[in-house]
């Protein structure tokens, strides 16, 4: 079974663009959360959604977003990129129906360098 | 607020020795605990699970163990080998919520 798929696998900006990444979660899984890792932060949420909804938001600035698609595949967008923004971005997905003890699979991420 | 701490940060033991890596967090309202693997530059690996009602969990060479009411848990790896080398990261997710908090993870480094 085909696991957690991120697109691209790299990815280099210059500051002030924008930046849309791709996430396709394993097959039947509906909750899809966004992860950003930086040396000096570690890994942070940004958001979870499930079944299209965000259903969590961590705390970074209104310019991440993202979205979900019926078909569970998820895309965050990060405006006007800052070079602070440059991090391993990660995926993950989980098969959660609102209850039930399941674990996160994650993808291998997309390294966004803004310079 | 959840707060999850690793120590140490880094490790460093011949090949063949038992690894002890631990995990706490400040917060016992626990739903679950997860241990991952991280290789530079790579996503992560789900190595092990522990629900919030087990006290331990085993695959091959790896156990994890939780104990909620301390706030802590431990994964062994045994007889460890280089390509144990990685840095290892524990994540909770609380009982309310599907937010992971992961702490900052102990880089291990194996040496033949």
């Amino acid at each position: 079974k085909a696991g957690v798929t991120q697109t691209p696998r790299y990815l280099i900006k210059t500051r002030g663009q924008q930046v849309t990444l791709s996430c396709s979660p394993i097959s039947g899984h509906r909750s899809v959360s966004w992860y950003q890792q930086t040396p000096g932060q570690g890994l942070q949420f940004l958001f979870e959604y499930f079944s299209e909804t965000q259903r969590n938001k961590g705390n970074f600035p209104g310019r991440f977003s993202g979205r979900q698609f019926s078909n569970s595949r998820s895309e965050m967008n990060v405006s006007t990129l800052e070079l602070g923004d440059s991090a391993l971005y990660l995926c993950a997905s989980s098969p959660l129906t609102g209850t039930g003890n399941y674990g996160y699979t994650f993808g291998s991420g997309t390294r966004l360098t803004v310079v | 607020k959840q707060e999850v701490t690793q120590i140490p940060a880094a490790l460093s033991v011949p090949e063949g020795e038992n690894l002890v890596l631990n995990c706490s967090f400040t917060d016992s309202a626990i739903y679950n605990l997860q241990w991952f693997r991280q290789d530079p530059g790579k996503g992560l690996t789900s190595l092990l699970l522990i629900q919030s009602s087990q006290r331990e969990q085993t695959s091959g060479r790896l156990n994890a163990s939780l104990d909620k009411s301390s706030g802590r848990s431990t994964l062994y790896i045994a007889a460890s080998q280089p390509g144990d080398s990685a840095t290892y990261l524990c994540a909770v997710r609380p009982a309310a919520g599907n937010k992971l908090t992961f702490g900052g993870g102990t880089r291990v480094l194996v040496k033949p």
